[in-house]
């Protein structure tokens, strides 16, 4: 069975600083692997996606995610938070027509 | 907007009354998603259609619930003798054919809120 862990419900940062939001997955095929964002009250909105080309993905808003087979992990990262990027942080695997979320993370962005 | 469209946004019913929420997808797209997201969680997957055909239903999807695609294009999903433990919200999703693995983005759209008082 195929699986996300996302370590850490909630991240808080200060506009600036570096984010990085941590998932982990488990899968016994070579996973696709993708970070959604969902804003108050709206549905999710892809930022990447991973489908076994390169291991660096990069997405929207300044985003990107490492695909590392040995860790299991495919980690979020932006360099310098804004106050926008304020919102939960879904990671997720499919293994052939679905997908499967994880529990997400709440980004708070701080001033 | 070309976007996947669902309504309605919000709905407050009584335990025990019916609800039935519409999906438009995005017109292209043949593949058709229901999920289900409550607080605090990350969306689970109820069931998909391949143009009219439910391909796949989720243990999630008790009997009282059930999904249409009568034309392979607009969905609904009826739930009936709602239990305040159906309160979350309700995501439609959709993709062109292949799903996510063939590489396709699956978008989604803003969801349906349900309240059973």
């Amino acid at each position: 069975a195929q699986s996300v862990t996302q370590l850490g419900s909630h991240v808080s940062v200060s506009e600036g600083a570096l984010v990085l939001l941590r998932c982990n997955y488990s899968s016994s095929v070579p996973p696709y692997l993708f970070w959604y964002v969902q804003y108050p009250n709206q549905g999710l909105q892809l930022l990447l996606k991973y489908t076994s080309a390169a291991t660096l993905v990069k997405g929207i808003n300044g985003f990107e995610a490492e695909f590392k087979k040995s860790e299991t992990s495919f980690h979020l990262t932006k360099p310098s938070a804004h106050m926008s990027d304020a919102a939960e942080y879904f990671c997720a695997v499919t293994p052939t027509n679905k997908l499967i979320f994880g529990t997400g993370t709440l980004l708070a962005v701080q001033p | 907007d070309t976007g996947v469209s669902q309504n309605p946004r919000h709905k407050i019913t009584k335990r025990g009354q019916n609800v039935t929420f519409r999906c438009d997808p995005i017109s292209e797209h043949n593949r058709l998603y229901w999920y289900r997201q409550t607080l605090g969680q990350g969306p689970e997957f109820l069931t998909y259609f391949q143009n009219e055909a439910q391909l796949e239903k989720s243990r999630l999807l008790s009997d009282r619930f059930s999904a249409e695609r009568p034309k392979g294009s607009f969905s609904t999903l009826e739930i009936q003798r709602t239990e305040q433990g159906d309160s979350a919200m309700y995501l439609c999703a959709s993709s062109l054919d292949g799903g996510a693995r063939s590489g396709n983005t699956i978008y989604f759209g803003e969801g349906s809120w349900l309240t059973v008082v």
